[in-house]
């Protein structure tokens, strides 16, 4: 089987640096992703660690510790636009991606 | 780019009745899903398919099925729905070579009442 944790809630100001904590329990594990949802719509990927280490794409970082089973997503400088819910995923996949299962998710509110 | 395409986007309907969900991607993609989603619990997986011709339970299979069509189509039914399958249906695929991202639909919301 598998598990995720995540924090349910976090909140922060506009130009600030959060980070979002997820821990897995996991057979079989492949890599961590991370993606977004705002209200009502898709979710989008942002970012995915095979290996450990930090994945920096644009405001937005990834890190995994496989030793740890940990990883976390952090966003600098803070946008309005980033409040939304963010998921952890972690794959069973190789090659290719194979099964993904989600966190149940973060929800971030950023003030102004 | 139309991407990943599901219909219908809203559904209602009695305890009882069945329905299918459908989803099409036209990115060459192998692998296809589908979650539902409820407040507080994240995306679950239902099913998944790794290839045209294959498919998958994932971890809340009981009371769907699922068909792929071929490797553009990736069908999810519901024989008798329940109330406990009141929920947003999601569809998503994912390219051969692992990058770790899906690509989803917009979403199916369906209600059973």
């Amino acid at each position: 089987g598998q598990s995720l944790e995540q924090p349910s809630e976090v909140t922060a100001v506009e130009g600030a640096i959060v980070q979002i904590n997820c821990t897995y329990q996991t057979s079989g594990f492949y890599g961590l992703s991370w993606y977004q949802q705002h209200d009502g719509g898709a979710p989008t990927f942002l970012s995915y660690n095979a290996l450990d280490g930090l994945e920096e794409t644009g405001r937005f970082s990834s890190f995994l510790s496989r030793s740890d089973s940990y990883g976390y997503l952090l966003l600098q400088e803070l946008q309005m636009k980033d409040s939304a819910s963010y998921f952890c995923a972690v794959s069973w996949g190789g090659s290719t991606l194979g099964r993904l299962y989600f966190g149940r998710g973060t929800q971030l509110t950023v003030w102004p | 780019n139309a991407g990943v395409t599901q219909t219908p986007k809203f559904q209602v309907l009695k305890t009882g009745q069945s329905m299918t969900l459908q989803c099409a991607q036209d990115m060459n993609h192998n692998s296809m899903y589908w979650y539902r989603q409820d407040p507080g619990m994240g995306l679950r997986l239902i099913y998944y398919s790794a290839s045209e011709g294959t498919t998958d339970k994932g971890e809340v299979p009981n009371g769907y099925n699922v068909s792929r069509l071929n490797k553009r189509e990736f069908s999810l039914r519901l024989e008798s729905a329940a109330p406990s399958q009141t929920s947003v249906y999601f569809c998503a695929s994912a390219a051969t070579e692992n990058t770790g991202e899906l690509f989803f639909g917009e979403g199916s919301r369906l209600t059973v009442l």
